[in-house]
């Protein structure tokens, strides 16, 4: 089993949809990370987060420690939002990255 | 743009050849990583340094080498390269070990 679960692992949403994208872990951690990976490759770095909630724009991240889980919501989605989003944990020293969550946002 | 640049964007090689990858991180970033992502592996943690020292270790082969110079430039040295080393080599880089990371462009690395 992976230390980074992601799912779904591929997900297609119209315009305007609410999107979840989960992400579970069986490790320690002290920080989670979300990761947002374009078509051409260049990957940006979304949140940081140890608990609670963080919001962006349209994107909010929430993680619950107890249950070692957290999720990306992105609010009326649009097809620019089209991306391949990464969990990240950082444990030791190092982050854990799970296999990515294809998201495809059509008009 | 994240401010990290790396070079070169696009490489091409052949097997059994050796190829150094260059990251320049954010001003006043003391942190660098390097990370591989290939098509089956996904992204994987390579090597770490802060100020100029090794700090963690990851799945680093042997053929592979970094290092971070005095002015926090890092360097990754891949040799005899295989096709299977064929990748997107990420470097990333932070104010401190367990900040939040930024991430260059990549290096496409194909070899063939």
């Amino acid at each position: 089993k992976n230390e980074v679960e992601q799912s779904p692992q591929n997900l297609t949403a119209q315009e305007g949809e609410f999107i979840t994208i989960n992400c579970s872990y069986s490790v320690g951690i002290s920080a989670l990370h979300w990761l947002q990976q374009h078509p051409g490759g260049g990957i940006v770095s979304l949140f940081m987060l140890s608990s609670g909630k963080k919001k962006h724009g349209r994107l909010i991240a929430t993680i619950n420690i107890q249950e070692k889980h957290s999720s990306l919501h992105i609010t009326a989605s649009h097809p620019r939002d089209s991306a391949v989003y990464i969990c990240a944990v950082r444990g030791a020293q190092k982050l854990v990255f799970g296999q990515g969550t294809r998201l495809t946002i059509n008009p | 743009d994240s401010g990290v640049t790396q070079t070169p964007k696009h490489l091409i090689t052949a097997t059994g050849q050796r190829v150094t990858l260059r990251c320049s991180p954010r001003s006043g970033d003391l942190s660098v990583y390097w990370y591989q992502q290939s098509l089956d592996q996904g992204l994987q943690f390579l090597i770490q340094y802060y100020n100029g020292e090794e700090r963690a270790k990851g799945n680093i082969l042997e053929r592979f080498s970094a290092q971070q110079f005095p002015d926090l430039h890092s360097e990754l040295n891949l040799s005899s390269l295989e096709l299977g080393d064929s990748a997107l080599y990420f470097c990333a880089s932070s104010v401190m070990v367990n900040t939040e990371a930024f991430f260059g462009q990549g290096t496409r690395l194909t070899v063939v």
